[in-house]
């Protein structure tokens, strides 16, 4: 069964701009999370879907949105980019309780 | 308050070595789950360890969820196993919280 996959998986962006992350679950899997990762913060989670409807949300503002398709698949956008979104920008999908995580998307704001 | 903590955040270690990884968790967070990043970013599953006693190989991890910590042993440890080990569980909103991450070096 193939993993979890992210594209794109490096990103160079400049400030105000806005930008698109994707990402494919395990198939089978219909929850998918998003978490960003910073050297100052550590791992946060932003959001989670399930079955098209988001279902939790972390302590983001509201440049950071994001959805579900009906084949499971996710997409993440940040919107206004800043120098503090610089960051490797995680999806997981998970069955029950435990989470597998994709590569990762590394996105750099200038 | 912290609601997952790791110790120790650093650690150094020769080929051949073991280790024992903390976490440390309130409460509120429950369904742990351990992982390592490697150099590239992702993370890699280790165990999903709500309770008890897992054996991987090498690795191995324990649960005493009654106390709110967790253990993660690595024998014999290799340079492949360097890297940052994270523990992680669900807290009351139901988001999969992280620790800080034990930052661990093997050294041939």
């Amino acid at each position: 069964k193939a993993g979890v996959t992210q594209t794109p998986r490096y990103l160079i962006k400049t400030r105000g701009q806005q930008v698109t992350l994707s990402c494919s679950p395990i198939s089978g899997h219909r929850s998918v999370s998003w978490y960003q990762q910073t050297p100052g913060q550590g791992l946060q989670f932003l959001f989670e879907y399930f079955s098209e409807t988001q279902r939790n949300k972390g302590n983001f503002p509201g440049r950071f949105s994001g959805r579900q398709f009906s084949n499971s698949r996710s997409e993440m956008n940040v919107s206004t980019l800043e120098l503090g979104d610089s960051a490797l920008y995680l999806c997981a999908s998970r069955v029950y309780n435990e989470q597998f995580f994709g590569p990762g998307t590394r996105l750099t704001v200038l | 308050g912290i609601q997952v903590e790791q110790s120790p955040p650093d650690l150094i270690l020769q080929e051949g070595a073991n280790s024992t990884l903390r976490c440390n968790f309130s409460d509120s967070v429950n369904n742990l789950q351990w992982f390592h990043q490697n150099p590239w970013g992702q993370l890699i599953n280790l165990f999903y360890i709500p309770s008890g006693t897992k054996q991987n190989g090498r690795l191995s991890a324990t649960t005493v969820a009654t106390e709110r910590y967790s253990l993660l042993y690595i024998s014999s440890s290799q340079t492949t196993d360097s890297g940052v080990y994270f523990c992680a569980g669900y807290n009351a909103g139901n988001m999969l919280t992280f620790g800080g991450g034990t930052r661990l070096m093997v050294k041939p």
